[in-house]
Protein backbone atom coordinates (compact mmCIF):
# COMPACT_ATOMS: atom_id res chain seq x y z
CA UNK A 1 0.00 0.00 0.00
CA UNK A 2 0.94 3.37 -0.82
CA UNK A 3 1.90 5.01 2.67
CA UNK A 4 3.86 8.17 4.61
CA UNK A 5 6.36 6.14 6.43
CA UNK A 6 8.78 7.96 9.75
CA UNK A 7 11.74 7.14 11.48
CA UNK A 8 12.70 6.20 14.22
CA UNK A 9 9.06 6.05 15.94
CA UNK A 10 10.69 7.05 18.93
CA UNK A 11 14.10 9.60 19.23
CA UNK A 12 15.68 10.37 22.14
CA UNK A 13 18.05 12.96 22.29
CA UNK A 14 20.50 15.27 24.66
CA UNK A 15 20.03 18.78 24.97
CA UNK A 16 21.88 20.73 22.31
CA UNK A 17 22.56 17.41 20.71
CA UNK A 18 21.52 17.94 16.86
CA UNK A 19 18.71 15.51 15.32
CA UNK A 20 17.09 14.41 12.54
CA UNK A 21 14.55 13.07 11.47
CA UNK A 22 13.07 11.28 8.83
CA UNK A 23 10.02 10.93 6.09
CA UNK A 24 9.36 9.10 3.31
CA UNK A 25 6.90 8.52 0.79
CA UNK A 26 5.35 5.78 -1.51
CA UNK A 27 2.34 7.67 -2.94
CA UNK A 28 4.32 10.56 -5.31
CA UNK A 29 2.82 13.87 -3.87
CA UNK A 30 4.06 16.81 -4.81
CA UNK A 31 4.18 18.58 -1.39
CA UNK A 32 5.09 17.07 2.29
CA UNK A 33 4.72 18.62 5.45
CA UNK A 34 6.03 18.75 8.77
CA UNK A 35 4.46 19.72 12.58
CA UNK A 36 4.80 19.79 15.72
CA UNK A 37 2.38 18.08 18.07
CA UNK A 38 2.56 18.92 21.92
CA UNK A 39 1.21 17.01 24.54
CA UNK A 40 -2.50 17.52 24.56
CA UNK A 41 -2.29 20.19 21.50
CA UNK A 42 -3.23 20.21 17.79
CA UNK A 43 -0.22 19.63 15.03
CA UNK A 44 1.22 22.79 14.56
CA UNK A 45 2.30 23.61 10.93
CA UNK A 46 6.06 24.02 10.63
CA UNK A 47 7.07 24.37 7.37
CA UNK A 48 6.20 22.66 3.59
CA UNK A 49 7.64 21.73 0.87
CA UNK A 50 5.97 22.16 -2.82
CA UNK A 51 8.21 20.16 -5.07
CA UNK A 52 11.43 21.67 -4.51
CA UNK A 53 10.13 24.75 -3.30
CA UNK A 54 10.58 25.86 0.85
CA UNK A 55 7.67 27.52 2.56
CA UNK A 56 8.21 28.23 6.30
CA UNK A 57 6.02 29.50 8.31
CA UNK A 58 6.26 32.55 9.90
CA UNK A 59 6.85 31.00 13.62
CA UNK A 60 8.57 28.63 13.22
CA UNK A 61 12.26 28.78 15.20
CA UNK A 62 15.48 29.28 13.10
CA UNK A 63 16.26 25.99 15.68
CA UNK A 64 14.12 23.77 12.61
CA UNK A 65 15.32 23.40 9.44
CA UNK A 66 13.97 21.45 6.37
CA UNK A 67 15.31 18.83 3.38
CA UNK A 68 14.17 17.51 0.81
CA UNK A 69 16.58 16.11 -1.55
CA UNK A 70 14.25 14.12 -4.17
CA UNK A 71 10.17 13.65 -4.08
CA UNK A 72 10.30 10.95 -1.43
CA UNK A 73 12.03 12.21 1.08
CA UNK A 74 12.22 15.05 3.87
CA UNK A 75 13.63 15.39 6.56
CA UNK A 76 13.60 17.65 8.92
CA UNK A 77 16.59 18.94 11.39
CA UNK A 78 16.51 20.40 15.08
CA UNK A 79 19.82 22.44 15.08
CA UNK A 80 20.01 22.47 19.28
CA UNK A 81 17.19 21.10 20.49
CA UNK A 82 15.94 22.25 23.96
CA UNK A 83 13.38 20.80 26.55
CA UNK A 84 10.61 23.00 24.72
CA UNK A 85 11.08 20.77 21.80
CA UNK A 86 10.36 17.37 23.11
CA UNK A 87 7.16 16.70 21.22
CA UNK A 88 5.35 14.63 18.53
CA UNK A 89 6.87 15.58 14.57
CA UNK A 90 4.33 14.72 12.09
CA UNK A 91 5.09 14.03 8.66
CA UNK A 92 1.84 14.48 5.82
CA UNK A 93 1.75 14.57 2.27
CA UNK A 94 -0.56 15.76 0.32
CA UNK A 95 -1.05 15.76 -3.93
CA UNK A 96 -0.89 19.49 -4.67
CA UNK A 97 -1.29 21.78 -1.48
CA UNK A 98 -4.65 23.62 -2.37
CA UNK A 99 -8.26 23.08 -3.24
CA UNK A 100 -9.48 19.59 -2.86
CA UNK A 101 -6.29 17.63 -1.77
CA UNK A 102 -5.99 15.20 1.01
CA UNK A 103 -3.64 14.79 3.37
CA UNK A 104 -2.17 11.75 4.41
CA UNK A 105 -0.10 11.98 7.47
CA UNK A 106 3.01 8.72 9.08
CA UNK A 107 2.56 7.94 12.40
CA UNK A 108 5.04 10.26 13.55
CA UNK A 109 8.23 10.08 15.32
CA UNK A 110 8.15 11.09 19.41
CA UNK A 111 11.30 13.18 20.18
CA UNK A 112 12.18 13.28 23.75
CA UNK A 113 14.85 15.67 24.97
CA UNK A 114 17.27 14.83 28.35
CA UNK B 1 -7.52 29.53 6.13
CA UNK B 2 -10.93 30.08 8.00
CA UNK B 3 -10.71 29.63 11.54
CA UNK B 4 -13.31 26.42 13.29
CA UNK B 5 -14.88 25.83 16.43
CA UNK B 6 -15.58 22.74 17.53
CA UNK B 7 -16.95 21.52 21.45
CA UNK B 8 -13.93 20.37 23.56
CA UNK B 9 -15.21 17.27 24.16
CA UNK B 10 -18.15 14.63 23.13
CA UNK B 11 -19.28 11.54 24.66
CA UNK B 12 -21.66 8.56 22.95
CA UNK B 13 -23.54 5.03 23.54
CA UNK B 14 -21.64 2.24 21.51
CA UNK B 15 -23.83 1.65 18.57
CA UNK B 16 -25.52 4.59 18.54
CA UNK B 17 -25.03 7.76 16.13
CA UNK B 18 -21.92 10.17 17.07
CA UNK B 19 -22.63 14.01 15.49
CA UNK B 20 -19.90 16.28 15.79
CA UNK B 21 -20.77 19.66 14.93
CA UNK B 22 -18.45 21.92 13.92
CA UNK B 23 -18.32 25.96 13.20
CA UNK B 24 -16.71 27.81 10.56
CA UNK B 25 -18.73 31.20 10.14
CA UNK B 26 -15.97 33.05 8.22
CA UNK B 27 -15.57 30.26 5.56
CA UNK B 28 -14.83 31.65 1.84
CA UNK B 29 -16.50 29.95 -1.59
CA UNK B 30 -13.39 27.96 -2.11
CA UNK B 31 -12.44 26.23 0.94
CA UNK B 32 -13.42 22.95 1.20
CA UNK B 33 -14.47 21.53 4.87
CA UNK B 34 -12.23 18.57 5.77
CA UNK B 35 -12.41 16.09 8.53
CA UNK B 36 -9.70 14.21 10.12
CA UNK B 37 -9.55 12.04 13.43
CA UNK B 38 -6.69 11.22 15.56
CA UNK B 39 -6.41 8.30 17.87
CA UNK B 40 -4.05 8.30 20.62
CA UNK B 41 -0.31 8.58 19.72
CA UNK B 42 -1.24 8.06 16.17
CA UNK B 43 -0.72 10.00 12.99
CA UNK B 44 -3.95 12.04 11.79
CA UNK B 45 -6.16 10.25 9.78
CA UNK B 46 -8.57 11.40 6.89
CA UNK B 47 -12.15 10.69 7.20
CA UNK B 48 -14.08 13.04 4.44
CA UNK B 49 -14.53 16.65 3.10
CA UNK B 50 -16.75 18.57 1.30
CA UNK B 51 -17.51 21.68 -0.23
CA UNK B 52 -21.37 22.36 -0.58
CA UNK B 53 -23.31 19.50 -1.03
CA UNK B 54 -23.57 16.42 1.74
CA UNK B 55 -21.06 13.97 1.36
CA UNK B 56 -21.02 10.28 2.59
CA UNK B 57 -18.53 7.67 2.27
CA UNK B 58 -17.92 4.34 4.15
CA UNK B 59 -16.46 6.17 7.16
CA UNK B 60 -18.99 8.71 7.85
CA UNK B 61 -21.51 11.73 6.46
CA UNK B 62 -21.18 15.15 6.30
CA UNK B 63 -23.61 17.58 6.61
CA UNK B 64 -23.25 21.48 5.38
CA UNK B 65 -25.28 23.98 5.71
CA UNK B 66 -27.14 26.25 3.48
CA UNK B 67 -25.02 29.00 4.19
CA UNK B 68 -21.52 27.02 4.60
CA UNK B 69 -21.29 28.07 7.67
CA UNK B 70 -21.27 25.13 9.64
CA UNK B 71 -20.84 21.40 9.53
CA UNK B 72 -21.90 18.15 11.40
CA UNK B 73 -19.63 14.69 10.65
CA UNK B 74 -22.12 11.52 11.12
CA UNK B 75 -20.54 8.52 12.27
CA UNK B 76 -23.65 6.52 12.08
CA UNK B 77 -22.63 3.71 14.44
CA UNK B 78 -19.98 4.69 16.93
CA UNK B 79 -18.06 1.54 18.33
CA UNK B 80 -15.17 2.09 20.78
CA UNK B 81 -12.57 2.33 17.86
CA UNK B 82 -14.12 5.71 17.26
CA UNK B 83 -12.61 7.25 20.62
CA UNK B 84 -10.18 9.86 19.40
CA UNK B 85 -9.71 13.59 19.17
CA UNK B 86 -11.87 14.83 15.82
CA UNK B 87 -10.43 17.97 13.65
CA UNK B 88 -13.04 19.77 11.57
CA UNK B 89 -10.25 21.93 9.19
CA UNK B 90 -11.50 24.61 6.81
CA UNK B 91 -8.80 25.03 3.90
CA UNK B 92 -8.40 25.98 0.40
CA UNK B 93 -4.40 25.05 1.11
CA UNK B 94 -2.05 23.79 3.70
CA UNK B 95 -4.30 23.22 6.76
CA UNK B 96 -4.75 24.88 10.50
CA UNK B 97 -5.88 22.43 12.99
CA UNK B 98 -8.28 23.70 15.90
CA UNK B 99 -8.20 22.37 19.34
CA UNK B 100 -10.51 19.50 17.92
CA UNK B 101 -13.59 17.36 19.66
CA UNK B 102 -12.50 14.50 21.90
CA UNK B 103 -15.33 11.98 21.12
CA UNK B 104 -15.50 9.58 23.81
CA UNK B 105 -17.29 6.06 22.50
CA UNK B 106 -18.94 4.08 25.85
CA UNK B 107 -20.35 0.68 26.32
Amino acid sequence: DAMVIQNPRYQVTQFGKPVTLSCSQTLNHNVMYWYQQKSSQAPKLLFHYYDKDFNNEADTPDNFQSRRPNTSFCFLDIRSPGLGDAAMYLCATSRQGYGTDTQYFGPGTRLTVL
Amino acid sequence: DAKTTQPPSMDCAEGRAANLPCNHSTISGNEYVYWYRQIHSQGPQYIIHGLKNNETNEMASLIITEDRKSSTLILPHATLRDTAVYYCIVRAGKSTFGDGTTLTVKP
